[in-house]
């Protein structure tokens, strides 16, 4: 069946660069998504891409996609105390007529170390 | 904020209970997914549907239902609960039932069977 995967946890330096990285299994993909989620809180879309990108860039958050390999990373840049939280990969593709669901990772823990 | 509105924030009850939760989509949205966020599951759909129709079923006990209102409210009905019930539920909305179109999630609601 469909599977994304992703590592766990990430630490990063308040100012540096993070990377969180995603691999998912299903060819028929078509739009892949990243969501923020702090604790007590629901989902945050961040952004998204659709499959024929490359990458796309929305201020301090770039996504690289790498159709080939089935990898798509989120890249935060300047991160601040403010990005720690768990960051999900989601992807959609079209199980049946009219229906997108999302298939989510298991969500990366971000910490920022001040 | 995303508009999405979810009712109750939290619900503790006991194991053999039935629980109705309900959601509110974004204002013009007219599909609406439940979602189930546990630790040992991570988050897996559950239903989807569209303009008051059943969509798509995802990995939904038999012990719970759900329905979408003509007022495109969406309320998500829970049976016979037990122990491994308790997570976080959510909902999500998106304008339509095409591919490319974000879904918005609401803060959830906390289920806590004892």
């Amino acid at each position: 069946g469909e599977d994304v995967e992703q590592s766990l946890f990430l630490s990063v330096r308040e100012g540096d660069s993070s990377v969180i990285n995603c691999t998912y299994t299903d060819s028929s993909s078509t739009y892949l998504y990243w969501y923020k989620q702090e604790p007590g809180a629901g989902l945050q879309l961040l952004t998204y891409i659709f499959s024929n990108m490359d990458m796309k860039q929305d201020q301090r958050l770039t996504v690289l996609l790498n159709k080939k390999d089935k990898h798509l990373s989120l890249r935060i840049a300047d991160t601040q105390t403010g990005d720690s939280a768990i960051y999900f990969c989601a992807e959609s593709s079209p199980r049946r007529a009219g229906s997108y669901q999302l298939t989510f990772g298991k969500g990366t823990k971000l910490s920022v170390i001040p | 904020d995303s508009g999405v509105t979810q009712t109750p924030k939290h619900l503790i009850t006991a194991t053999g209970q039935r629980v109705t939760l309900r959601c509110s989509p974004r204002s013009g949205d007219l599909s609406v997914y439940w979602y189930q966020q546990s630790l040992d599951q991570g988050l897996q759909f559950l239903i989807q549907y569209y303009n008051g129709e059943e969509r798509a079923k995802g990995n939904i006990l038999e012990r719970f239902s759900a329905q979408q209102f003509p007022d495109l409210h969406s309320e998500l009905n829970l049976s016979s609960l037990e122990l491994g019930d308790s997570a976080l539920y959510f909902c999500a909305s998106s304008s339509g039932q095409g591919d490319g179109q974000p879904q918005h999630f609401g803060d959830g609601t906390r289920l806590s069977i004892l």
